[in-house]
């Protein structure tokens, strides 16, 4: 069966600090993986996502990238934290396809103080 | 394009009372709707999706949804809500000619009454 795993499940970081929080899927191969920021009131945002390694497709300008170095990891980072970067960020995996659902991580709650 | 929206944000039900969480999209192109429940402080579960099969869907813990075409609309229903029903509920939107993208609403709350 399929698993995803992403951590850290919270992390607490300085402004101006750098960021990277991991994702990796296991039991499946080439799927499409996403990056969502979940703010009160405002639902799951999208930020990124990877149909394939090193395809990465942003949907919001902003102060985060994301690399995908190997077919199941995605990470994602910051060089430099703002405040406003504080959320709780979620993971997920689809198989490739329009009506297949995404599996999500368990999420990291970031707070840049 | 494509979007999502849901129109509460917040809704209350007494323990026993029918639900009712409304969803509407606009599309070009023939949609797959899903709708996810996350209870504090837990991860997001699958509820029930539409893919252009059967117009009423039916998911996991007696919901259900009914897609409707002409009003664009995908609400969900449940005939009598739990207290284990309150939870936070999106409902997402994928397109087929983009289906690569996964869009999530911003949610609706749903508290349940004793």
């Amino acid at each position: 069966s399929q698993t995803i795993h992403q951590w850290p499940a919270t992390l607490v970081q300085p402004v101006g600090s750098p960021l990277s929080l991991e994702c990796t899927v296991e039991g499946t191969s080439n799927p499409n993986l996403y990056w969502y920021r979940q703010a009160a009131g405002r639902g799951l945002q999208l930020l990124f996502y990877s149909v394939g390694i090193g395809q990465i497709s942003s949907e919001v300008p902003q102060n985060l990238s994301a690399s995908r170095p190997q077919d199941r990891q995605f990470i994602l980072s910051s060089k430099k934290l703002l405040l406003s970067d504080s959320g709780f960020y979620l993971c997920a995996w689809r198989e490739q396809g329009w009506n297949t659902e995404a599996f999500f991580g368990q999420g990291t709650r970031l707070t840049v103080v | 394009a494509q979007s999502v929206t849901q129109l509460d944000s917040h809704v209350s039900v007494s323990e026993g009372t029918p639900v009712l969480l409304r969803c509407n999209y606009s599309s070009s192109y023939s949609p797959s709707l899903f709708w996810y429940v996350q209870h504090p402080n837990k991860g997001l579960q699958l509820l029930l999706k539409y893919t252009s099969a059967a117009t009423l869907v039916k998911g996991i813990n007696g919901f259900e949804a009914e897609f409707k075409k002409s009003e664009t609309s995908f609400h969900l229903t449940k005939p009598s809500a739990h207290m284990s029903d309150a939870a936070e509920y999106f409902c997402v939107v994928s397109e087929a000619y983009n289906f690569n993208k996964f869009y999530f609403g911003s949610g609706t709350k749903l508290n349940v009454k004793p």
